[in-house]
């Protein structure tokens, strides 16, 4: 069956970068569009970015955009998430989740997550 | 850009029924989608496209959208449906992901 895993989250001080991995199997990796969602301490969901399934369009939330970078191995089947000069406010679990197409379409498998901590 | 409103809680009593309402300006016009996040897990698709419910979704959970409000309905209430749940839609002109702010359902 589809699964997900996230992994690469930890504590790191601000203005640095961390990489977040996603590993996938139980479906063809790269025919997917794939998504990064995070979820900081008593807030709500927020999308972080959108990979389409062969890396050739990326879009961003406007709170990452020019911050983080989304990228994938489909020879791997990972995504992966670039984070440079980290917030305070990055402070969050992050999912990453499947797009039911190679695009923009919901999104109807979740990984776990793992947790960032940005904190000094 | 698109802001979709959803009331900070709902709650409602074993067996009785669920409104959660997804507001914005002509959201009719678009496909709305619904997840629900339980404490400690990833959230799950349980409405997709306004009305659709995924395969191991109890019918009990049902969608609509017109006008200025989706609504995602639970009926018959039960325990283990006390969760977070977040409205989706694809913003076009911006080429972005919107989630509604999210609303906790209480079951009394």
């Amino acid at each position: 069956q589809v699964q997900l895993v996230e992994s690469g989250g930890g504590v790191v001080q601000p203005g640095r970068s961390l990489r977040l991995s996603c590993a996938a199997s139980g479906f063809t990796f790269s025919t997917y569009g794939m998504n990064w969602v995070r979820r900081a301490p008593g807030k709500g969901l927020e999308w972080v970015a959108l990979i389409w399934y062969d890396g050739t369009n990326k879009y961003y939330a406007d709170s990452v955009e020019g911050r983080f970078t989304s990228s994938r191995d489909n020879s791997k089947k990972t995504l992966y998430l670039q984070m440079n000069s980290l917030r305070a406010e990055d402070t969050a679990i992050y999912y990453c989740a499947r797009s039911t197409t190679g695009g923009s379409s919901y999104f109807d498998s979740w990984g776990q997550g793992t947790l960032v901590t940005v904190s000094s | 850009s698109y802001v979709l409103t959803q009331p900070p809680s709902v709650s409602v009593a074993p067996g009785k029924a669920a409104r959660i309402t997804c507001a914005e300006n002509n959201i009719g016009s678009k496909s709305v989608h619904w997840y629900q996040q339980k404490p400690g897990q990833a959230p799950v698709l349980v409405i997709y496209y306004d009305t659709d419910r995924p395969s191991g979704i109890p019918e009990r959970f049902s969608g609509s959208n017109s006008g200025n409000t989706a609504t995602l309905t639970i009926s018959r209430v039960e325990a283990g449906d006390e969760a977070d749940y977040y409205c989706q839609v694809w913003d076009s002109s911006s080429d972005h992901w919107v989630f509604g702010g999210g609303t906790k359902l209480t079951v009394l």
